[in-house]
Formats: structure tokens, C-alpha cells, sequence
């Protein structure tokens, strides 16, 4: 149990085109879903915080309409890179709370997606 | 804010012996969780250990085992008789006990290099 799927696994995109990439749970409901971008031996750095049918929380230093996230079901959160360029190449990952555990500690991730823009 | 460091970008093991991860924090609350995940090639996170704040006891998940420190804020990761799977980015996280979305901290990650 408890996977999360993200679709595509690798994009590769032209500059200036818009991209979306897709995370879903897919045995359990999760309410908030989590997404990171990380580079090349680096860290997981978080990006935002989607909540099912609210606005998501971005971090200090994220673009808002750049980075576009929509969390329209349980199961289902995107994330649109709008007008990508070559620095937004990157490696996604999300990740998911299971809805119906309150207090559970852990949260699920998916396999990532690896973005180039060309 | 809270922070997570640790301070060794790479290390080194020879197949079938003891490694020992170092990760310390800095919080100023009193009930949160502890993480250690490995991220192999694939680079799909793989949750390998956990430690909840009010357990004194130290958490063991077969080879893997942590050793807690509370008041020094250190959460070490211990692998014994390693082998060549475990060879992976590892990285320690936190996450607070009390709202802020349940989101994780993570520290920089250590590289694992595991030698036959």
C-alpha cells in the first residue's frame, strides 16, 4: 500500500513552453501533498505545500505563478512549470500524507520526474 | 526555523562492516520526528528508519539503527554488516510534531559508497 505515482517520469520540453506534471496516490487519500525540487547531488529543496481544494503554500523564494499547483481531488495534485527555460531543468518529486492518518509521521514519495528544457 | 545539517558529504564502506551517518538539528520544540531516507540511483525516496522525540528508546529496523540524542540534538544512523544495496544519497529530515503541514526538513545528504 501507500504509493504515489507521478507521470511523466522525464519531460523534454522547448524553452518558453508550459509543462505539467502529475502526482497521484493511488491506494490512499491524501488531503496535503508535497512538492520538491532537487538538483544533481544536492538535497530535496520543498517547493510547496497543496492542500485538496485551497490554494497551495509556496515557499519564500518560489515563483507563484510560475510554479503553477492544483490539488482539484484526493488523489491528484499537478504542477505546471509555466514558460519554462533551461534553469528550470530539474529533478521534481512529490510526496503524500495519508489523509485518514492524523498523526502519521511519515509521507510517501513519488518516483520523480527529471524536467529538461531545451 | 528549523535545521537539519549534516556534515558529511561522503563516506566510505567496506562491504559487510559498521558505518555510522551523523546528522544534528536545531529545533527549539519539544515533540517532533526524526528521519533517516535513502535515495538509491533511482532516486526514489525510501523511508529507512524513524525516531518519534518522546521515545527514549533508540529505533532499530533490522541492520539499520539510530542513535538519539535529545539534548545534544544528534540523530546518527548506524548501518551494520552493510552491503552493496545500500550504497545511496542518505538524508536525515525532521518533521515538528505540531501543525506547519506536517512538511520535512532535510539536511544536506552523505553519500554512500559501499566497496565489495
Amino acid at each position: 500500500g501507500a504509493v504515489v505515482s507521478q507521470h511523466p517520469s522525464w519531460v523534454i520540453c522547448k524553452s518558453g513552453t508550459s509543462v505539467k506534471i502529475e502526482c497521484r496516490s493511488l491506494d490512499f487519500q491524501a488531503t496535503t501533498m508535497f512538492w520538491y525540487r532537487q538538483f544533481p547531488k544536492q538535497s530535496l529543496m520543498l517547493m510547496a505545500t497543496s492542500n485538496e481544494g485551497s490554494k497551495a503554500t509556496y515557499e519564500q523564494g518560489v515563483e507563484k505563478d510560475k510554479f503553477l499547483i492544483n490539488h482539484a481531488s484526493l488523489t491528484l495534485s499537478t504542477l505546471t512549470v509555466t514558460s519554462a527555460h533551461p534553469e528550470d531543468s530539474s529533478f521534481y518529486i512529490c510526496s503524500a500524507r495519508d489523509t485518514w492518518l492524523a498523526r502519521t509521521y511519515e509521507q510517501y514519495f513519488g518516483p520523480g520526474t527529471r524536467l529538461t528544457v531545451t | 526555523a528549523q535545521t537539519v545539517t549534516q556534515s558529511q558529504p561522503e563516506m566510505s564502506v567496506q562491504e559487510a562492516e559498521t558505518v555510522t551517518l551523523s546528522c544534528t538539528y536545531d529545533t527549539s520544540e519539544s515533540d517532533y520526528y526524526l528521519f533517516w531516507y535513502k535515495q538509491p540511483p533511482s532516486r526514489q525516496m525510501i523511508l529507512v528508519i524513524r525516531q518519534e522525540a518522546y521515545k527514549q528508546q533508540n529505533a532499530t529496523e533490522n541492520r539499520f539503527s539510530v542513535n538519539f540524542q535529545k539534548a545534544a540534538k544528534s540523530f546518527s544512523l548506524k548501518i551494520s554488516d552493510s552491503q552493496l544495496g545500500d550504497a545511496a544519497m542518505y538524508f536525515c529530515a525532521y518533521r515538528s510534531a505540531f501543525g506547519s503541514g506536517s512538511r520535512l526538513t532535510f539536511g544536506e545528504g552523505t553519500q554512500l559508497t559501499v566497496n565489495p
